[in-house]
């Protein structure tokens, strides 16, 4: 069967410093890959996604950046954090675009 | 662009009742795809439910159906039977097809009460 791990699980950072999130998908082979941030409250947004090694699509400017160095494993990155960048992030994974999306169990980020 | 709008931001019920969750959308694709997905206190996203907008038949999963009326572009949820296992967000999506870009609406948080 399919799982996907995500960590860490909660991670507080000083503003201006890096950031490096992981997530690995288990049980199948190149699937779609997507990065989202849910603020306290809110419902999610979309922030990268991958259907390929390699390949990265952006929805929002900001100042994270995603990569895909294997088939099953997704990065999310910063190279300084804003206060902004606070929030509970989610990786998750589909077969197929428009397919349910399976989630990981998330991130907390609080930055200080 | 396409929204989703859930008008409800909490709702509650008492056990083993019924309980209707709202969520309107906007879109002018006419082929499409809607989900329902629950975030319980763990923070783990589940899939409740899924339609796709071609099929006239509302899905239906054990004790969770949709209404969806494609019309007037509502997607509703409702839970029979309701137990405190349901208390949690609850997240109306849509997704274009061939597209990756998956939107959610703000979330209705579900109280169960015993």
């Amino acid at each position: 069967s399919q799982t996907i791990h995500q960590w860490p699980a909660t991670l507080v950072q000083p503003v201006g410093s890096p950031l490096s999130l992981e997530c690995t998908v288990e049980g199948t082979s190149n699937p779609n890959l997507y990065w989202y941030r849910q603020a306290a409250g809110r419902g999610l947004q979309l922030l990268f996604y991958s259907v390929g090694i390699g390949q990265i699509s952006s929805e929002v400017p900001q100042n994270l950046s995603a990569s895909r160095p294997q088939d099953r494993q997704f990065i999310l990155s910063s190279k300084k954090l804003l206060l902004s960048d606070s929030g509970f992030y989610l990786c998750a994974w589909s077969v197929l675009r428009n397919q349910p999306q399976h989630f990981g169990d998330g991130t907390r980020l609080s930055i200080l | 662009a396409q929204t989703v709008t859930q008008s409800q931001p909490e709702m509650s019920v008492q056990e083993a009742e019924t309980v209707t969750l709202s969520c309107t959308y906007d879109t002018s694709e006419s082929d499409y795809y809607l989900f329902w997905y629950k975030q319980p206190p763990s923070r783990q996203m589940i899939l409740v439910i899924r339609q796709e907008a071609y099929k006239q038949q509302n899905a239906t999963e054990n004790r969770f159906s949709v209404n969806f009326q494609k019309a007037a572009k509502s997607f509703s949820l409702k839970i029979s039977d309701s137990q405190l296992g349901d208390a949690a967000m609850y997240f109306c999506a849509y997704g274009r097809v061939n597209n990756n870009d998956m939107r959610f609406g703000a979330g209705t948080r579900l109280t169960v009460k015993p």
